[in-house]
């Protein structure tokens, strides 16, 4: 089936610091989603993206849909102890309704 | 406005048993979908559904049944559950596509 891969798998950074993650698949996209989880609870949409190459911005969060609709990147600045969580790409396939989710990449923040 | 419910937060099931596990969203949203995460991956859709009464397969849709009857409620059956299926289940409603989706707070199954 349809895999996106994301990396890194995880991510230890000290508050303040800058983020960066990915999202990639060997197929095409015509949306990429970002979502975040907090523990116990289920995940929160936080930018979609819609088209090649748009840039998309959400307070500190912005994010990136690539120009070949394989990628997507998800950059988070001066990081907060409140961002800690798993933070997931996802994307529609064939008719839009079946949704791919990728492994995830679960940050923590030191304080 | 409640969004979307789960029902039961937690179950622990013995192999064979059966089960449904229970979705409500009061946000009258078209789509509906169920979910299973399992440590280390992402989630993987199992059933959805578009509409009242309409149902379709996911990704991993073996071992599960669904039904759609109310436009709020999504249930999730387990006819004979499996340790396997030991897992976090997320249920999710959207309005008119499949892109902006609103999660449940999940239900928690053991199965031993």
């Amino acid at each position: 089936g349809q895999q996106l891969n994301q990396s890194p798998q995880s991510m230890f950074i000290q508050e303040g610091e800058d983020v960066s993650m990915n999202c990639t698949s060997s197929s095409i996209f015509n949306t990429w989603l970002w979502y975040k989880q907090d523990p116990g609870e289920g995940p929160v949409l936080l930018i979609a993206l819609y088209k090649a190459g748009e840039l998309t911005s959400n307070g500190r969060l912005t994010a990136q849909f690539g120009i070949t609709r394989k990628d997507s990147f998800l950059n988070i600045s001066a990081s907060i102890p409140s961002d800690v969580g798993i933070y997931f790409c996802a994307g529609p396939i064939y008719n839009n309704n079946d949704m791919r989710f990728g492994a995830g990449t679960r940050l923590t923040v030191k304080p | 406005n409640a969004g979307v419910t789960q029902t039961p937060k937690f179950r622990v099931l013995k192999t064979g048993q059966s089960m449904t596990l229970l979705c409500a969203q009061d946000m009258n949203h078209e789509y509906m979908y169920w979910y299973r995460q399992d440590p280390g991956m992402g989630l993987r859709l199992i059933h959805y559904s578009v509409g009242e009464g309409t149902t379709a397969k996911g990704e991993v849709p073996d071992g599960y049944n669904v039904s759609r009857l109310k436009k709020q409620n999504f249930l999730l059956g387990l006819e004979s559950a499996a340790p396997s299926q030991t897992s976090v289940y997320f249920c999710a409603s959207s309005w008119d596509s499949a892109y902006e989706q609103y999660f449940g707070p999940g239900t928690r199954l053991t199965v031993t």
